[in-house]
């Protein structure tokens, strides 16, 4: 089973500001990698796939970069409504697995 | 409007069974693989199972493998999983999930999901 190892555990930033999130897998998943952004209550919602390709409707200050093993989903400047976790996914190998999330709060 | 609802969700009591249905709208449901994910309280996202468009091709995570069956009736538009021997540490919201590309692989990002039902097992 591949492993997805997410850090930070939690992230406090400013709204404005850069939030920078890391996932990492214990073997190459390639570019299969998704990005989730799930609110309290809410189910997950796709932002990014492919590891880098954003989702119909998603923000252009949302990207995502990396392949192999090491990933990052950048969020250029923070707005109120992206407070969140945020959770990595591997589709390279069965079973499917998700990294732990990332929760964003206000700073 | 692509959508996914959940429904079948409940108290059950240890070693019980349970249903769940997911009813597809606005895509053409025999096109996509779909999966379950589910969330227990308070914890992170776990992927339960999943099947082909046509149905012929299943995977399971091992924590549910040998209890769980997904299935799915496309003349329906609708997805299940039959979940029997049920345990405490299946308590959780069950999603369904639509992966991303029409006559795609399995193995895909899921792009739409329903609202969640929730599973409790407890006596």
């Amino acid at each position: 089973e591949i492993v997805m190892t997410q850090s930070p555990a939690t992230l406090s930033v400013s709204p404005g500001e850069r939030a920078t999130l890391s996932c990492r897998a214990s073997q190459s998943v390639r570019s299969n990698l998704a990005w989730y952004q799930q609110k309290p209550g809410q189910a997950p919602r796709l932002l990014i796939s492919g590891a880098s390709t954003r989702a119909t409707g998603i923000p252009a200050r949302f990207s995502g970069s990396g392949s192999g093993t090491e990933f990052t989903l950048t969020i250029s400047s923070l707005q109120s409504e992206d407070f969140a976790v945020y959770y990595c996914q591997q589709y390279n190998n069965w079973p499917l697995t998700f990294g732990g999330g990332t929760k964003v709060e206000i700073k | 409007e692509v959508q996914l609802v959940e429904s079948g969700g409940g108290l059950v009591q240890p070693g019980g069974s349970l249903r769940l249905s997911c009813a597809a709208s606005g895509f053409t449901f025999s096109g996509y693989a779909m999966s379950w994910v589910r969330q227990a309280p308070g914890k992170g996202l776990e992927w339960v199972s999943a099947i082909s468009g046509s149905g012929g091709g299943t995977y399971y995570a091992d924590s549910v493998k040998g209890r769980f069956t997904i299935s799915r009736d496309n003349s329906k538009n609708t997805l299940y999983l039959q979940m029997n021997s049920l345990r405490a540490e299946d308590t959780a919201v069950y999603y369904c999930a639509k992966t991303l590309d029409i006559w795609g692989s399995y193995l895909d990002a899921f792009d739409i999901w329903g609202q969640g039902t929730m599973v409790t097992v407890s006596s």
